[in-house]
This record gives structure tokens, sequence and C-alpha cells, in this order.
């Protein structure tokens, strides 16, 4: 069973730019859910998306957007690049209950410079 | 406001010995704790979860305990091996989420295991 995949794994990008990252989840998940880990911070929960519909939202800028598709599949999108957000952007998949062990991907690795 | 917090940054133990890993929490809704592990350049990989029902869960080698009145939990390695060299997160959800995972993380204690 493949696990959960992220791409790309390295972006660099300017400040002002946008960014798109992407993440399949394990075959059978429907929820996904977006982290960004930058040093010294731990994993800050982004959003997490279920049957195509955002169910939860962490405290972040409206910057930060996100998708899913019909298939699971998510997308992610940061507009307007700031320096802090240099970060890896984690991506977890599960079934989609309450209180489930999350899988998640290797993470892309954001630099803006 | 750092809801889940690991203080110790850093733990060295020998291999064979017992490693202990601390985790606080101050929102008292957290109903499910999590430990997760991790290895540069991978994701965090599920280890051990434990109900807040619950004050002990093992699985193999893996010990992990909560004591709710001190909203306190602690991850116990016994034996410790040089494979357990890794990032440690501790993390949490609680009852408000209405459904879904939305996991609060410390920020996590780097264990290395000496031979």
């Amino acid at each position: 069973k493949a696990g959960v995949t992220q791409t790309p794994r390295y972006l660099i990008k300017t400040r002002g730019q946008q960014v798109t990252l992407s993440c399949s989840p394990i075959s059978g998940h429907r929820s996904v859910s977006w982290y960004q880990q930058t040093p010294g911070q731990g994993l800050q929960f982004l959003f997490e998306y279920f049957s195509e519909t955002q169910r939860n939202k962490g405290n972040f800028p409206g910057r930060f957007s996100g998708r899913q598709f019909s298939n699971s599949r998510s997308e992610m999108n940061v507009s307007t690049l700031e320096l802090g957000d240099s970060a890896l952007y984690l991506c977890a998949s599960s079934f989609g209950g309450s209180n489930e062990k999350l899988f998640f991907g290797s993470g892309t690795q954001l630099s803006v410079l | 406001d750092q809801q889940v917090k690991q203080n110790s940054p850093s733990l060295s133990v020998q291999e064979g010995r017992i490693s202990i890993l601390n985790c606080d929490y101050t929102n008292s809704m957290f109903d499910y704790f999590l430990w997760y592990k991790k290895y540069p350049a991978e994701g965090p990989t599920f280890l051990i979860s434990i109900s807040s029902i619950k004050d002990k869960n093992e699985d193999g080698r893996f010990t992990v305990f909560l004591n709710k009145s001190a909203k306190h939990l602690s991850l116990h390695i016994v034996p410790s091996q040089p494979g357990d060299s890794a990032v440690y997160f501790c993390a949490a959800s609680d009852i408000l989420t209405g459904g879904g995972n939305k996991l609060t993380f410390g920020t996590g204690t780097q264990l290395k295991v000496e031979l």
C-alpha cells in the first residue's frame, strides 16, 4: 500500500510569488490535513479537508488556502510569499473519523528568498 | 500560546537503558494523545496513542502514561536502541474539534541513544 505522496520535495521561491503544493493520500483515506513545521515551533496545523470540504482550520492568514478533489488528492496554495513562510510543509491522511492516527508524507521543503 | 509543551529539547540515553520523554499540556479539553517519531528528511511516523479514559497504553517497547490531573504524559522506551535516535513529538486533539483531526503538537525532543 503506497504511503502519502507529496510533490515536489523541494521548492525555492522569491518573496511575492505564489506556490502550490500537492498531496496524494493513502488509498481509501478521505481526510487530508496540512501542517507547517519550522525550527523550534513544532508542527502547526493549517487545515483539514474531508470529502472536498474544509472541516477544520488553524490560525494562519488567508494567504494560505487549500482544496481537495473528488479523488481525495489535495493541494495547498500560498500566495504573496513572505520570508517567514520558509518551512517544511507536511501533509497527512486518515480515513476521516475523529481521534485517528495520521499518516504523514515526507513533506515539501519550501525556501523563500 | 503553546498548549502542548515538551520542555526538554534533547535527551541522551545509553543503549539498553530506559528513555523517558515528557510532555505537558494546558488544554483540559484534550481527550486523545499521540506520540510521533521523526527522522531527518522524513515525515513523522505514528508510535503510540492513548485516550483520556486510560492512564496507560503499551505497545512492545513503548509505553505511554497519562496523568490527567497533572496534565502530563510520558513516553517510556525500554530498552532503548540506537535506531530510536530521532525527534519525538507529543500531540493532542480535543473534543471541541467536532469531528475530524486537528492535532496540536509539541516542539519535539531530540533523543540520542548512544552505544
